[in-house]
């Protein structure tokens, strides 16, 4: 089955500055990658996804790199707010029948200001 | 106007014992999940039901039990609570089997004594 790993677990960045959160998986056959934030005690929320027809994916701070070849894909979130500190999950499926979304093991970003 | 609820949000309970988890989202979709996130904050898959079908089934003790009575409801039921039952039970649903966004429920809070 596929298998997400997510690097790094903690991440402590300056307000302002950019974080980058990587992400390799095992299935080649992987075809739909999304990244969540869970706020403390909060339910994890989508924020942004990348099919594996696209390369990279923005909105607005955050954007989402995918290399299908090398099987990683990247978040990159630009002009850290203390907003932004949060747990962040990387995840990837097949997005078909009988598969579900499989979560790397999160990444705890923290923003000092 | 809870997309996906979830009752009750904490439980504390003591070995041995048997308790239920209901989750209903009113979102209209057909799939819905249970995933277990432990204290180290991995998020990781045990059921999804398809129109109350049986579709996935993790390696999950046989101690745990979902039931899904219509496909607004799947209902968590485990009995002889261990320590390591330990976690928060996130509910969550998605349009159609492996098809993008999940929603999440608030999860709810499970402590075994």
């Amino acid at each position: 089955g596929e298998n997400v790993e997510q690097h790094p677990s903690t991440l402590s960045v300056q307000e302002g500055d950019s974080a980058v959160i990587k992400c390799t998986y095992s299935d080649s056959a992987s075809n739909y990658f999304p990244w969540y934030k869970q706020e403390l005690g909060k339910r994890p929320q989508l924020i942004i996804d990348i099919r594996s027809n696209v390369g990279e994916k923005k909105d607005q701070r955050i954007a989402v790199t995918l290399n299908k070849t090398a099987k990683h894909f990247s978040l990159h979130i630009t002009e850290t707010q203390p907003e932004d500190s949060a747990v962040y999950f990387c995840a990837a499926s097949l997005n078909q029948a009988g598969t579900a979304l499989i979560f790397g093991k999160g990444t705890t970003l923290s923003v000092s200001s | 106007d809870t997309a996906v609820s979830q009752t009750p949000k904490y439980l504390v309970t003591q070995m041995g014992n048997d308790k239920s988890i209901k989750c209903e989202q009113n979102l209209g979709h057909d799939t819905m999940y249970w995933y277990k996130q432990d204290s180290k904050k991995f998020l990781k898959i045990m059921f999804s039901y398809n129109n109350k079908e049986l579709i996935i089934n993790e390696t999950v003790p046989n101690r745990f039990s979902p039931k899904s009575p219509d496909k607004a409801h799947l209902n968590l039921h485990i009995n002889s609570l261990e320590l390591g039952d330990s976690a928060v039970y996130f509910c969550a649903s998605s349009q159609s089997l492996g098809a993008g966004e999940l929603f999440f429920g608030e999860g709810s809070r499970l402590t075994v004594l």
